[in-house]
């Protein structure tokens, strides 16, 4: 089925910049669009970008577009999240999980990270 | 963007009764809507893609219908381990943003 494991939270001032990767073992990592999606305390989940099989195509929710940047290196097996000019409402727990089905955006989304946390505080 | 609205908010229902949670799309996304549940410090869980296929390995008590902009999760003789938010989330391909619901709480009485 697969598992993926997040990492690269932590305290960040506001203004400042974070990376988040999210590694992938047991299946086939170029085969899958990937997304992260995002968790502030005590709210809804928040979609926050995929990005094809290929890498090729990335969508961003507006309210990170042009601040955060997701990126993959399948033959790492690692998926990105860099984030700049963090915000306070940044602030939230961060998953990345994989689209269901292979070479596609169906199916919702089947595996999911544990989840790292980034806190944006002075 | 596409607004997804889920009520209630909060359903409080009774073991072994039926629980019924509605999501509506503020346009169509066809049958591009997921269901997920989530439990208190976990990741979401997949129940329902395509509107109304069950995930791998989800119980037969949950299921889900609709299509365009209406959309139900129906949790039939509901479960002590079902107390949990759920979600739905629109993946449709235009416009090309996904998005969720504000979740439906299910608490067991």
């Amino acid at each position: 089925q697969g598992q993926l494991v997040e990492s690269g939270g932590g305290l960040v001032e506001p203004g400042g910049s974070l990376r988040l990767s999210c590694e992938v073992s047991g299946f086939s990592f170029s085969d899958h669009f990937m997304s992260w999606i995002r968790q502030a305390p005590g709210r809804g989940l928040e979609w926050v970008s995929y990005i094809s099989n290929t890498g090729e195509t990335i969508k961003y929710a507006d309210s990170v577009e042009g601040r955060f940047t997701t990126s993959r290196d399948i033959p790492k097996n690692l998926l990105y999240l860099e984030m700049s000019s963090l915000r306070a409402e940044d602030t939230a727990v961060y998953f990345c999980a994989r689209v269901s089905v292979a070479r596609s955006l169906r199916g919702g989304l089947d595996v999911w990270g544990q989840g790292t946390t980034v806190t944006v505080s002075s | 963007e596409i607004v997804m609205t889920q009520s209630p908010a909060t359903l409080s229902v009774a073991p072994g009764e039926r629980a019924t949670l509605s999501c509506r799309a503020s346009q169509s996304v066809r049958s591009n809507l997921a269901w997920y549940q989530q439990k208190p410090g976990q990741a979401p869980r997949v129940l329902i893609h395509t509107a109304s296929t069950r995930a791998t390995g989800i119980p037969a008590r949950f299921s889900g219908s609709g299509s365009g902009t209406e959309f139900t999760l129906t949790i039939d003789s509901l479960q002590s381990e079902d107390s949990a938010v759920y979600y739905c989330q629109q993946y449709n391909n235009w416009p090309p943003a996904w998005t969720f619901g504000q979740g439906t709480k299910v608490e067991i009485k």
